[in-house]
């Protein structure tokens, strides 16, 4: 019963190989995302998607391309792998509550791909 | 423009002190929120508090409280007689309530270090 999970857990690979991550959700959020951490820890949004549509996409290569199957998997598939590729992403998926008052973005993450590009 | 600051890098505490995590925020909406998460060796990350804009409240749970100052853009996070199992790297983190799929922004981290 994992709300958000992410597979492989780890990616060893090759420079200038294909690879895809996969995330799902089944918490019945409609907002999913991408999150990339770097070797000095610093987390930063790459995409985020709302019912499939594409909301962000930061300056992140277009070798990095999102697709949204349905509101409960985002995958990220990287083309062309290169050195500084070598990151954990995290998936994250949240809830838009379309009440009276603020809107709440708690985001839940995944556990994480670690990414090693040799 | 929206940016969290957490100027302490590194912190290294021993069993049973104190210790507080600095975190400066800027944002030019009068509506958003704050968070806190921890990112324990295992590298997952955990959501630890959410706090609204609106709501100046100081929220205590456990060993944990969070001090929130509006008046100086500040979420600091306290942790009350430190435990080994505290060692981890805690971010801050804003975001805005504009849209749907409105993205955290992190400040960078400080890392725990609790020793026994």
């Amino acid at each position: 019963d994992t709300a958000v999970s992410q597979t492989p857990k780890y990616l060893v690979t090759q420079m200038g190989n294909d690879k895809s991550i996969k995330c799902e959700q089944n918490l019945g959020h409609d907002t999913m995302y991408w999150y990339k951490q770097d070797s000095k820890k610093f987390l930063k949004i790459m995409f985020s998607y709302n019912n499939k549509e594409l909301i962000i996409n930061e300056t992140v290569p277009n070798r990095f391309s999102p697709k949204s199957p349905d509101k409960a998997h985002l995958n990220l598939h990287i083309n062309s792998l290169e050195l500084g590729d070598s990151a954990v992403y995290f998936c994250a998926s949240s809830q838009v509550f379309k009440r009276e008052g603020p809107r709440l973005n708690e985001q839940f993450f995944g556990p994480g791909t670690r990414l090693t590009v040799l | 423009a929206q940016k969290v600051t957490q100027a302490q890098t590194e912190i290294s505490v021993v069993e049973k002190e104190d210790v507080t995590l600095d975190c400066v925020y800027e944002t030019r909406d009068t509506t958003y929120y704050l968070f806190w998460y921890k990112q324990p060796p295992s590298g997952e990350l955990v959501f630890l508090i959410r706090r609204n804009s609106f709501d100046e409240q100081n929220e205590i749970s456990g060993r944990y409280s969070w001090n929130f100052q509006k008046s100086t853009s500040s979420f600091n996070f306290t942790i009350t007689a430190s435990q080994v199992v505290d060692s981890a790297v805690y971010f801050c983190a804003l975001s805005e309530a504009l849209q749907a799929g409105t993205a955290l922004i992190f400040g960078k981290g400080t890392t725990l270090s609790v020793s026994s």
